[in-house]
């Protein structure tokens, strides 16, 4: 089992769409979660870190679920500029490595 | 200011060649970081620095040489490249483990 899991995608939705990713991580010890944004041969950036009580900024929700181990990604009203690959990312306690899943590629369309 | 920088940012190189890519970040971080990235697929870390020591070396071949002169600065000597290490290669900063790494533009390698 993949230490962290996307569904690959693409996820095509037209502009003003909601949509919502999820994201699976194998280890119980994980102690901090966060979602980047990469564009085609960009470096990644941070979108957002996710805190258990969840949070949001702006049309951007993310939710952590400790027991069932995911956390999720919902973007409202989709807009065309958030077409980019979305990568859940986990930190583990005691590590100073961050495993990346391979990420959730998101086309919004006018 | 989240800013790491990178230079250069393109880099063509033959197997015999060496050269070294740099990175820079003035925001106070402790922990840097070198990843290689190849197209569709998630960054793949490849060294980590804390305090300036190196702390984890992800079975990386010697070909690949990290320093770290300072607090600020990171770089990845190249030597004896193959066509496979072609990719981007990617510079991070954190201010600590468990903590939010940022990334450079990266440097994109082609070995020739």
């Amino acid at each position: 089992r993949k230490e962290v899991e996307q569904d690959p995608g693409p996820f095509n939705v037209p502009e003003g769409a909601t949509v919502a990713f999820n994201c699976t991580y194998s280890n119980s010890a994980s102690q901090s979660f966060f979602w980047y944004r990469q564009d085609c041969r960009k470096e990644p950036k941070l979108l957002m870190s996710v805190y258990s009580s969840g949070n949001e900024d702006g049309r951007f929700t993310a939710q952590l679920n400790r027991a069932s181990q995911y956390i999720s990604l919902l973007i409202r009203d989709s807009k065309l500029s958030d077409s980019a690959t979305y990568l859940c990312v986990v930190n583990e306690r005691g590590f100073q490595k961050l495993v990346f899943g391979t990420g959730t590629r998101l086309l919004v369309s006018p | 200011d989240t800013e790491v920088t990178q230079t250069p940012k393109h880099l063509v190189m033959g197997m015999t060649n060496k050269k070294s890519l740099k990175c820079e970040q003035h925001m106070g971080h402790r922990a840097m970081y070198w990843y290689k990235q190849k197209a569709k697929k998630p960054p793949e870390l490849m060294f980590v620095y804390s305090y300036e020591k190196l702390s984890i070396n992800e079975s990386v071949p010697s070909r690949f040489s990290p320093e770290c002169p300072n607090s600020s600065l990171l770089n990845l000597h190249l030597h004896a490249l193959q066509p496979e290490d072609s990719a981007l290669y990617l510079c991070a900063s954190s201010q600590g483990s468990g903590n939010e790494q940022y990334f450079g533009p990266g440097t994109r390698l082609t070995v020739t």
